[in-house]
């Protein structure tokens, strides 16, 4: 079945800038999403479609692709981004959505 | 902005069989696709299926063939997820959310809106 690699964990200091990859075959040809999750809540859309920003989401949070890896980036990150990160996407074909095993992001 | 809220926890047996409801805030609930997602303890997201509220149609992740069942009634705006003959690995946070895209196209398979989550705990 189709995976989407994340790597496990990021730390980084406050005002830093926050990078978490995301690897698949597919991601050429399938759009990537972006979630947050904060412990006893549910996800949050923070990126769209590789690189959209829903309303409500801070300018902070960018997403870019090259290839078979996305990238979520998180400029200027704060004590309030700590948090799991989850990318998405779908399988070649788009029609079954697969996760990523999820990033801890930890602001030191 | 719409809300989607789901019904409470619940424990169960293992063999058993849960429900759990999502009822949509807003009378667009047919215009969009909603999904099922599931979190054991821990862990990751794992997608379950997707139902078109605007016909009922189902496709669900091939793990789940024959023991999930997603259905919908338009006249409460509610989507319902059944899973059967239920095991400890099925303990689990269970979200609906909401596809990116109306259900006049073919799905996105994002999802922008969260239901709060309903626990079920399989335990004998």
């Amino acid at each position: 079945s189709y995976e989407l690699t994340q790597p496990p964990s990021v730390s980084v200091s406050p005002g830093q800038t926050a990078r978490i990859t995301c690897s698949g075959d597919a991601l050429p040809d399938q759009y990537a999403y972006w979630y947050h999750q904060k412990p006893g809540q549910a996800p949050v859309m923070l990126i769209y479609k590789d690189s959209e920003r829903p309303s409500g989401i801070p300018e902070r949070f960018s997403g870019s692709t090259s290839g078979t890896i996305v990238t979520l980036t998180i400029s200027g990150v704060q004590a309030e981004d700590e948090a799991d990160y989850y990318c998405q996407s779908a399988d070649s074909s788009g029609t079954y959505p697969v996760f990523g095993g999820g990033t801890k992001l930890t602001v030191l | 902005q719409v809300q989607l809220v789901q019904s409470g926890a619940e424990v169960k047996k293992p063999g058993a069989s849960v429900r759990v409801s999502c009822k949509a805030s807003t009378n667009t609930f047919t215009n969009y696709y909603m999904h099922w997602v599931r979190q054991a303890p821990g862990h990751g997201l794992e997608w379950m299926g997707i139902i078109n509220p605007n016909g009922g149609s189902t496709n669900y992740a091939q793990k789940f063939q024959g023991r999930v069942s997603m259905t919908r009634d338009t006249s409460t705006s509610t989507v319902y997820m059944e899973l059967s003959s239920l095991r400890s690995e099925d303990t689990a946070m269970y979200y609906c959310a909401r596809d990116l895209e109306m259900a006049t196209t073919r799905p996105r398979h994002a999802f922008d809106i969260w239901g709060q989550g309903t626990m079920v705990i399989v335990s004998s």
